[in-house]
């Protein structure tokens, strides 16, 4: 139990453009996702954290414009990499709280994103 | 604000070595405290974790204990297998309605037959 799943694995996509990254709870209540940035050979930096239902609260240094997070249901939250640029290239990992757990996150597997 | 030091990787060891990955921290409170795990190409999996001082968190042959005195949480392995090749993350979670995970950078385990 409590998996969390993300798609696309991996997304290439031309500077300029917009690119959705999905984050699923499947088999459990997320009250809460969470998405990360993680650099090579560098920590998980936290990017923002979503409830169900309002608006993500983003980390300091965070363009919100930028990186458009929703958290319409209780087991989907996306990103939006909205005119992404070379630099916006990175390894995004989403996370989820369980409802009935609030100690214990579970990672999804992460989404690739190269921008050329 | 809170932190968390991992020792440099990468670490290569021979299969049934003795592990020891180096994790200190700095928190204000009584923070809880996480190993996590990253096998390839699949997200991180909570490997075990500490919610109080001495606390000794267990799993898979993996233990760590929480040093309040040395606000360490370092983990150990007594014998390693291939199939614990893998990226070991240290996290804490400070106290408060509203912590949030704070990360080690990671480090790489390699482990040969």
């Amino acid at each position: 139990g409590a998996v969390v799943s993300q798609h696309p694995s991996r997304v290439i996509c031309k500077s300029g453009t917009s690119v959705k990254i999905e984050c699923r709870s499947l088999d459990f209540q997320a009250t809460t996702m969470f998405w990360y940035r993680q650099f090579p050979k560098k920590s998980l930096m936290l990017m923002a954290t979503s409830n169900e239902g309002s608006k993500a609260t983003y980390e300091q240094g965070v363009e919100k414009d930028k990186f458009l997070i929703n958290h319409a249901s209780l087991t989907l939250s996306t990103l939006t990499v909205t005119s992404a640029h070379p630099e916006d290239s990175s390894f995004y990992i989403c996370s989820a709280m369980a409802r009935w757990y609030q100690e214990t996150q579970y990672f999804g597997p992460g989404t690739r994103l190269l921008v050329l | 604000g809170d932190s968390v030091t991992q020792m440099e990787g990468p670490v290569t060891l021979s299969e049934e070595a003795f592990l020891t990955i180096n994790c200190t921290y700095t928190a204000t409170g009584y923070p809880s405290l996480f190993w996590y795990v990253q096998y390839p190409g699949e997200g991180l999996q909570l490997l075990l974790k500490a919610t109080k001082a001495d606390d000794k968190g267990s799993n898979k042959g993996f233990e760590a204990t929480y040093r309040k005195e040395t606000t360490s949480f370092h983990l150990e392995k007594g014998s390693v297998q291939v199939s614990d090749s893998a990226v070991y993350f240290c996290a804490l979670r400070g106290t408060g309605a509203n912590s949030k995970l704070t990360f080690g950078k990671g480090i790489t385990l390699s482990v040969r037959p």
